[in-house]
């Protein structure tokens, strides 16, 4: 039952160009999103969220788009640094209905010299 | 910065033993959860806590699954009677609000012998 979907498990991106995640969702109750940054032997590490209210949110190198009639998000990251490689991963809840947080099965970005 | 910690790091026992996570949440925070991951999977609800209670818990939080908050910092995770696929990572997280950015632990990995 894969509620949130991201469906390349990699992607490579050269050092200073734009990065692109995104996650697809199904469930139409989800009302926030967030994105998540992790690193191996380390827990995730929250990098932005966006509520459904809005359908883009920025925080310095990072955007997130949101596309409700698509049931699509996606994460800009400009320009890209060797710290930014790391496993991504998409996340949804739906804040009047519970506490849960459900996360995609991530996405691990090479950023490339 | 404030961040929430996790003891041990690594956990080996015997399958039909008991084991007990440790976290210790961001002091201010008032909503505790437990995650957790199997290896390359992704990362899975289990359960929340507010209110010295359970507001929360995902089907795999059955019986043999437990948590307490004993005194004002601790939040933890007891497994009754582990199982082989109780191997995973678990990950503690808090927030000052509901569902809110949730701030993750470095994980407990759990192995099951």
């Amino acid at each position: 039952d894969q509620q949130v979907k991201q469906n390349s498990p990699s992607l490579s991106v050269q050092e200073g160009r734009i990065s692109i995640l995104n996650c697809d969702y199904t469930n139409s109750m989800f009302d926030y999103f967030l994105w998540y940054k992790k690193y191996p032997a380390e827990g995730p590490t929250f990098l932005i969220s966006i509520s459904s209210i809005k359908d883009k949110n920025e925080d310095g190198r990072f955007t997130v788009f949101l596309n409700k009639s698509a049931k699509h998000l996606s994460l800009h990251i400009v320009p890209s640094q060797p710290g930014d490689s790391a496993v991504y991963f998409c996340a949804a809840s739906s804040m009047n209905r519970d506490d849960k947080i459900i996360f995609g099965k991530g996405t691990r970005l090479h950023i490339l010299p | 910065e404030p961040e929430v910690t996790q003891t041990p790091s690594h956990q080996v026992t015997q399958m039909g033993q008991e084991v007990i996570l440790r976290c210790v949440p961001i002091s201010n925070h008032l909503y505790f959860y437990w995650y957790r991951q199997i290896l390359g999977q992704k990362v899975e609800f289990l359960v929340s806590f507010y209110n010295n209670e359970i507001s929360e818990k995902s089907e795999i939080f059955d019986d043999q699954f437990s948590v307490e908050r004993p005194d004002g910092s601790n939040f933890t995770l007891k497994i009754r009677s582990t199982k082989l696929e109780d191997s995973a990572m678990y990950f503690c997280a808090s927030s000052p609000q509901r569902v809110y950015e949730q701030y993750f632990g470095p994980g407990t990995r759990l192995t099951v012998t």
